[in-house]
């Protein structure tokens, strides 16, 4: 079945740091792709999303291109801040579903 | 819009007792969804609704219910309270505009089961 696998954290950078996580995904058709992110004690929200082969999904200097054919979507940013701290779920769905298909999660602590 | 809401944000059941979790959304979406967060597994999904009346079963349905009486409110009973039920339980509702998906999601309700 479909399926997300990410890095296994946590991730511990420093301030102004660059940070990779990994994401790959295992799927019948073409799904769509997200990234969540989840802070201390809330919910998750929606950081970016891809809907088609090489597209580039940005926000709040997060990046992630969807990569056909490595079948992944890795989480990119250039200087992460200590705000980022949080847990991130790459995630993916197909058109004829309604469901979202979640990774584990990765959880990222970044150091002053 | 106060988007999806839940209620509570925590609760403590013993063994055998039954509850529901609330969960309303006030954007007119018509698919809504309920998912379990337990360490190192991500979320997954128990049951879902397409639109009022309509409900399935998701991943891990077992001991839990679902109705859909209206567009706004998506409760969820569990019906004999299980310690492997202890989890945190989030909410979400889903719009498509101009063909792509968006899951909003509740701040969640911590239950655990003693």
């Amino acid at each position: 079945g479909d399926s997300v696998t990410q890095m296994e954290g946590p991730v511990t950078l420093s301030e102004e740091a660059f940070l990779t996580i990994n994401c790959t995904y295992t799927a019948t058709g073409y799904p769509s792709l997200f990234w969540y992110v989840q802070y201390p004690g809330e919910g998750l929200q929606l950081l970016l999303k891809a809907t088609k082969a090489d597209d580039k999904g940005s926000n709040k200097g997060f990046e992630a291109t969807y990569r056909k054919e490595t079948t992944s979507f890795h989480l990119e940013k250039g200087s992460v801040q200590v705000s980022d701290s949080a847990v991130y779920f790459c995630a993916l769905s197909m058109d004829s579903s309604y469901k979202l298909i979640f990774g584990s999660g990765t959880r990222l602590l970044v150091r002053p | 819009n106060a988007g999806v809401t839940q209620t509570p944000k925590f609760q403590v059941l013993k063994t055998g007792q039954s509850m529901t979790l609330q969960c309303a959304q006030d954007m007119n979406h018509e698919y809504m969804s309920w998912y379990r967060q337990d360490p190192g597994m991500g979320l997954r999904l128990i049951h879902y609704s397409v639109g009022a009346g309509i409900t399935d079963q998701g991943e891990v349905p077992n001991g839990y219910n679902v109705s859909r009486s209206t567009t706004e409110d998506f409760p969820l009973r569990l019906l004999s309270a299980a310690p492997s039920q202890t989890s945190v339980y989030f909410c979400a509702s889903r719009s498509t505009l101009a063909g792509v998906e968006t899951q909003y999601f509740g701040p969640g309700t911590r239950l655990l089961v003693l």
